[in-house]
């Protein structure tokens, strides 16, 4: 079955950090780009982080450049965010998702896992 | 960035009527050559992560019901349910994929049942 599951979300507080990990089944990750989305609560969808299937370049959006980084393991086929200097505006559900072969729309999502950065 | 904006913000309507939700472009997703317009549509359901239902403006995704259509082409974009039913009470969001990085959502359309 082809499926992302999101783990390693939980409470953490200001100015900490937090690894999540998205496993793939049904697919290889190296064969396309993998995106991190994200849902504050309430709120609406905000792209956050992409690494592209082939070259494996990564790309950040602005409020998280210089804090987060995107990588993947291929031995375990899987999409990991590593997340530092975690802020209260980082409270959100991360979502991994899979982007259609060659473009930018995402056609397989995770559940999601909920990170809440709080005191 | 290219900025995404839908209308209305919400939407109430009755079952078995057409819902259209508007998505509008700060400047054009139509790539000349492949004569393709780069803007998807997602469903997104209480407690559930989004749907892919269109992607190039019109082309429906594997398993979406026919009653879902998309429109439109350059900056103007629509989402229509010909009939609605109960099950696709949600929020809709639209995403341009022309200029990546970033990418770009519209900030969502809650659609109720009057």
């Amino acid at each position: 079955e082809v499926q992302l599951v999101e783990s390693g979300g939980g409470l953490v507080q200001p100015g900490g950090s937090l690894r999540l990990s998205c496993a793939a089944s049904g697919f290889t990750i190296n064969s396309y780009g993998m995106n991190w989305v994200r849902q504050a609560p309430g709120k609406g969808l905000e792209w956050v982080s992409t690494i592209s299937g082939s070259a494996g370049r990564t790309h950040y959006a602005d409020s998280v450049k210089g804090r987060f980084t995107v990588s993947r393991d291929s031995s375990d086929n899987t999409l990991h965010l590593q997340m530092d200097s975690l802020r209260a505006e980082d409270t959100a559900v991360y979502y991994c998702a899979k982007v259609a072969a060659g473009y930018w729309h995402f056609d397989l999502w995770g559940r999601g896992t909920l990170v809440t950065v709080s005191s | 960035d290219i900025v995404m904006t839908q209308s209305p913000d919400s939407l109430a309507v009755s079952l078995g009527e057409r819902a259209t939700i508007n998505c509008k472009s700060s400047q054009s997703l139509l790539y000349t050559s492949s004569n393709k317009n780069y803007l998807a549509w997602y469903q997104q359901k209480p407690g559930q992560p989004p749907k892919l239902l269109i992607y190039w403006a019109s082309t429906r995704e594997s398993g979406v019901p026919d009653r879902f259509s998309g429109s439109g082409s350059g900056t103007d974009f629509t989402l229509t349910i010909s009939s609605l039913q109960a099950e696709d009470v949600a929020v809709y969001y639209c995403q341009q994929y022309y200029s990546t990085p970033p990418i770009t959502f519209g900030q969502g359309t809650r659609l109720e049942i009057k």
